[in-house]
């Protein structure tokens, strides 16, 4: 079965500064690689997503890549602010059904003013 | 227009006791996904039911645990017997067929004393 490996588990950066967090994939035949954000109390939210047809998407300070033949996928956040401090978790699934997901540990992200 | 509905939020129950956690897709999902987060851990995939059916339950533990998606009302995650093992944030996905995304809900956070 797929299995998501995700780095770092915890991350610190300066507001203003940018974030980056690393996940890899075993199953060749994952194509959907969405990014959840969690905060304390509450469920994921998906914050950006993309299909192995594309190689990167970008939505304002949110950007991710994707390398299939490397299987890897990665979030990009930009001029990071203190309310993007959270957990952020990678995750992969097959065009079977988008909501069986496999994800990875997840990255405390902490954004210092 | 209300997304995912998980009740309760939170439920305590004793060891030997019997949980049931409630799940309501968003109006017009017929895909249901269970996932259980065990503290600081990302999140595990349990079962993936549609209407009267169960899809796939790979995830799921072959004893105490079993899920149902009736014609009528909630999705529902029974756990007979509970121990301090189950002890866990469940959460509940759900998706429509043709859909390019799952919504997560809130949340169960189950404790067992």
């Amino acid at each position: 079965g797929e299995n998501v490996e995700q780095h770092p588990s915890t991350l610190s950066v300066q507001e203003g500064d940018s974030a980056v967090i690393k996940c890899t994939y075993s199953d060749s035949a994952s194509n959907y690689f969405p990014w959840y954000k969690q905060e304390l109390g509450k469920g994921p939210q998906l914050i950006i997503d993309i299909r192995s047809n594309v190689g990167e998407k970008k939505d304002q300070r949110i950007a991710v890549t994707l390398n299939k033949t490397a299987k890897h996928f990665s979030l990009h956040i930009t001029e990071t602010q203190p309310e993007d401090s959270a957990v952020y978790f990678c995750a992969a699934s097959g065009a079977d059904s988008w909501g069986k997901l496999q994800f990875g540990a997840g990255t405390q992200v902490v954004v210092t003013p | 227009n209300a997304g995912v509905m998980q009740n309760p939020r939170h439920l305590v129950r004793r060891r030997g006791q019997e949980a049931r956690l409630r799940c309501s897709p968003v109006k017009g999902h017929s895909h249901v996904y269970w996932y259980r987060q065990l503290p600081e851990e990302g999140l595990k995939f349990m079962v993936y039911l549609q209407k009267e059916n169960i899809i796939d339950e790979s995830g799921m533990p072959k004893e105490r645990f079993s899920a149902e998606f009736p014609k009528e009302g909630p999705s529902i995650l029974r756990i007979q017997q509970v121990v301090r093992g189950d002890s866990a944030a469940y959460f509940c996905a759900s998706d429509s067929s043709g859909g390019t995304e799952a919504f997560f809900g809130q949340g169960t956070r189950l404790t067992v004393v």
